[in-house]
């Protein structure tokens, strides 16, 4: 079990380039989130996936924002045309989606971006 | 909307001492919930599970969940310098996303 990945690890970018980050579950997880965590607050959620299937997005997801788990297994998610309010850590998280802990969300080491 | 709030501390316990954490929930309908310890540039590390009345208990942690009251607790027995970081208490919303706490800071005094 190696845990949730998560690459970049850090990301600086100019105001207006488009970012993309990736992420890789628990092989054996067929459910993978994304969040995003500001300084002071806990994670805020953006979007899942059960396998390949986007299922539910927050409102937070502009359209700006993307996310993709094409075979089911890692997951990108790209911002276009960053904006300053976009630095935050971007988290990663898997769960079994199966059996009594189907829930139990593991998250990975995280993206720091930061806007200039 | 649903909430999940927390006193964000910072509370200071002696080393040996037992802290305990709270946490109430908006949403009488969630079914699970969640403990998690974040160090300072780190990401959160699941502690604790719940899912049923009563308590939960695993070596020095002990989760209490209270459906009536909408309210979660956490406490940590013989507290240790490196318990101290902050705990995200989070809430299971249907069935798949975490609605979490701004957490609350724990600093364990040697």
């Amino acid at each position: 079990d190696t845990g949730v990945s998560q690459d970049p690890r850090h990301k600086i970018t100019k105001r207006g380039q488009n970012v993309t980050f990736r992420c890789d579950p628990i092989s054996e997880h067929n459910r993978l989130y994304w969040y995003r965590q500001t300084l002071g607050q806990g994670p805020e959620f953006l979007t899942y996936f059960q396998n390949e299937a986007q299922l539910e997005k927050s409102r937070l997801l502009s359209d700006r924002f993307s996310a993709e788990r094409p075979k089911g297994s890692f997951s990108t998610l790209e911002i276009q045309r960053t904006e300053q309010g976009d630095s935050a850590m971007y988290l990663c998280a898997s769960s079994p989606g199966r059996g009594q802990r189907d829930n139990e969300q593991f998250f990975g080491p995280g993206t720091r971006l930061t806007v200039l | 909307q649903k909430e999940v709030e927390q006193n964000s501390g910072p509370l200071s316990v002696p080393e040996g001492a037992i802290a305990s954490l709270n946490c109430t929930y908006s949403d009488r309908g969630s079914q699970s919930f969640f403990w998690y310890r974040q160090y300072s540039g780190k990401s959160p590390e699941l502690i604790m599970s719940i899912y049923s009345n009563g308590d939960k208990e695993d070596g020095r942690f002990t989760a209490q969940l209270n459906k009536a009251s909408q309210y979660v607790s956490l406490l940590i027995r013989d507290s240790q310098p490196s318990d101290s970081a902050t705990y995200l208490c989070a809430e299971g919303v249907d069935g798949n996303k975490l609605v979490f706490g701004a957490g609350t800071i724990l600093r364990v005094k040697s």
